[in-house]
């Protein structure tokens, strides 16, 4: 079954920019979806198809997918930005949702 | 506004059987695949199953399927999981999930989830 990997945690200082990598065999020719999950809070759709944001999602908030790893870029970090962030895709050739393991950002 | 709420969770034995409700409103449920979604405590996402528009499409999860199943009843707006044979394993905050379209896609919306709890 496909693998999506993540790293366990990222740190950053506010302000600057916070990169989450999530790799996967040729996850390039995969559409990528992004949640963010705050404590004890349901997740929330932060980035869809690779790079699309919904209303509401800060500009501060991007997304890349080329080759084996897809990347959410957090510009100016901001301490409400902490929190857990999963990626998603769709394999077709298993008809299975997968999540990546989730990375913690931490904001120092 | 798009609201989902799951019941029917609570602690129950090994082996025995629970069946997860969820409540759908502020959208044609009809027009959507909805899905179950979980979170061991401490744990990250697992995705459990998936139903589409008219149920003619449904999978499962490697760790549930045999033992979950899931339903939908778009006269009640309601999606259901009906889960057999109960593992400590399967102990999780249960997230019920609207997708973004009629088939399998990504999650638009999330309730906020019925605790399952599984021990002796």
């Amino acid at each position: 079954s496909y693998v999506l990997t993540q790293a366990t945690s990222v740190s950053v200082a506010p302000g600057q920019t916070a990169r989450i990598t999530c790799g996967g065999n040729n996850i390039g020719s995969k559409s990528v979806h992004w949640y963010q999950q705050r404590p004890g809070q349901a997740p929330v759709l932060v980035v869809y198809d690779d790079s699309d944001r919904p209303s509401g999602i800060p500009a501060r908030f991007s997304g890349f997918n080329s080759g084996n790893t897809a990347t959410l870029t957090i510009s100016w970090v901001e301490a409400g930005d902490e929190a857990d962030y999963y990626c998603q895709v769709w394999d077709s050739s298993s008809d299975h949702v997968v999540f990546g393991g989730g990375t913690k950002l931490t904001v120092l | 506004e798009v609201q989902l709420v799951e019941s029917g969770g609570g602690l129950v034995q090994p082996g025995r059987s629970l069946r997860l409700s969820c409540a759908a409103s502020g959208f044609t449920f009809d027009d959507y695949a909805m899905h179950w979604v979980r979170q061991a405590p401490g744990k990250g996402l697992e995705w459990v199953s998936g139903i589409n528009w008219n149920s003619g499409s449904i999978a499962y999860a490697d760790s549930v399927k045999g033992r979950f199943t899931i339903s939908r009843d778009n006269a009640k707006n309601s999606l259901y999981l009906q889960m057999n044979s109960l593992r400590p394993e399967d102990t999780a905050l249960y997230y019920c999930a609207k997708d973004i379209s009629g088939d399998p896609d990504y999650f638009h919306y999330w309730g906020q989830g019925t605790l399952v709890t599984v021990s002796s």
